[in-house]
C-alpha cells in the first residue's frame, strides 16, 4: 500500500522555466512533509519542508505547496537550472518521528 | 561540521552470509534512522533509534536488526543474506526536535551474489 505517490517518474523542463513536481498521499494523519533531492551514488539532500498548519513554504527558488483537502503537495522550482537535474523524492511523516514515508521519486532533467 | 558517515561504501557478500553496516551521525544528533533503497521499491524505512532504543520499526523481516550505542553511532545487521537484499542502505541523523529534517549519509551499496 503506497501511502505516498509520485505519479510522474520523469519530467523534462527547459532551463529558466518552472519545474513542478507533484506528490499525493493517502494518510490524512501525516502532518509534516519534506522534499529531498538525490544525485546518483549520493544520499538524499534535504530541500524544503512544510508543516500541515501551512499551505505554502518558500526558500529561494524552491516553493512547496500543500493542499490538505486534496492530500496533495507540489514542489515548484523557479527558474530551473541544469544543476537541478536529479531525482526528487517527497516524504511524509508524523511530527515527533523520523519515520519518513517516501514516494518513488521523479527524475527531473533540466535542458540547457 | 562533519556530515553523516557510513561505512563501508561498498560491500559484496554471498547469499547466506551476514553483514554489519555502520553509521556515525552528525555531532549532537541523537536520532538515527535507516532506509533501504531499491530500484523497484524506492526508499523504505527500516528502523529508527534514539538514545540507544528502537523507537520505530518498518515492515522488514527479523533478519534486519540494528542497534545504537551511547555515542549515538548506529549499526545495522542483516543475517542470512538473500539476493533481494541487494540495495543502497541509507542512514539519516536528526536533532530530534519537532519538524526538523533528517540528514542522510552517502549510503552503503550492498551487493549479494
Amino acid at each position: 500500500d503506497q501511502q505516498v505517490k509520485q505519479n510522474s517518474p520523469s519530467l523534462s523542463v527547459q532551463e529558466g522555466r518552472i519545474s513542478i513536481l507533484n506528490c499525493d498521499y493517502t494518510n490524512s494523519m501525516f502532518d509534516y512533509f519534506l522534499w529531498y533531492k538525490k544525485y546518483p551514488a549520493e544520499g538524499p539532500t534535504f530541500l524544503i519542508s512544510i508543516s500541515s498548519i501551512k499551505d505554502k513554504n518558500e526558500d529561494g527558488r524552491f516553493t512547496v505547496f500543500l493542499n490538505k483537502s486534496a492530500k496533495h503537495l507540489s514542489l515548484h522550482i523557479v527558474p530551473s537550472q541544469p544543476g537541478d537535474s536529479a531525482v526528487y523524492f517527497c516524504a511524509a511523516t508524523f511530527s515527533g518521528t523520523y519515520k519518513y514515508i517516501f514516494g518513488t521519486g521523479t527524475r527531473l532533467k533540466v535542458l540547457a | 561540521k562533519a556530515g553523516v558517515t557510513q561505512t563501508p561504501r561498498y560491500l559484496i557478500k554471498t547469499r547466506g552470509q551476514q553483514v554489519t553496516l555502520s553509521c556515525s551521525p552528525i555531532s549532537g544528533h541523537r536520532s538515527v534512522s535507516w532506509y533501504q533503497q531499491t530500484p523497484g521499491q524506492g526508499l523504505q524505512f527500516l528502523f529508527e533509534y534514539f538514545s540507544e532504543t528502537q523507537r520505530n520499526k518498518g515492515n522488514f523481516p527479523g533478519r534486519f536488526s540494528g542497534r545504537q550505542f551511547s555515542n549515538s553511532r548506529s549499526e545495522m545487521n542483516v543475517s542470512t543474506l538473500e539476493l533481494g537484499d541487494s540495495a543502497l542502505y541509507l542512514c539519516a541523523s536528526s536533532l530530534d526536535r519537532t519538524n526538523t529534517e533528517a540528514f542522510f549519509g552517502q549510503g552503503t551499496r550492498l551487493t549479494v551474489v
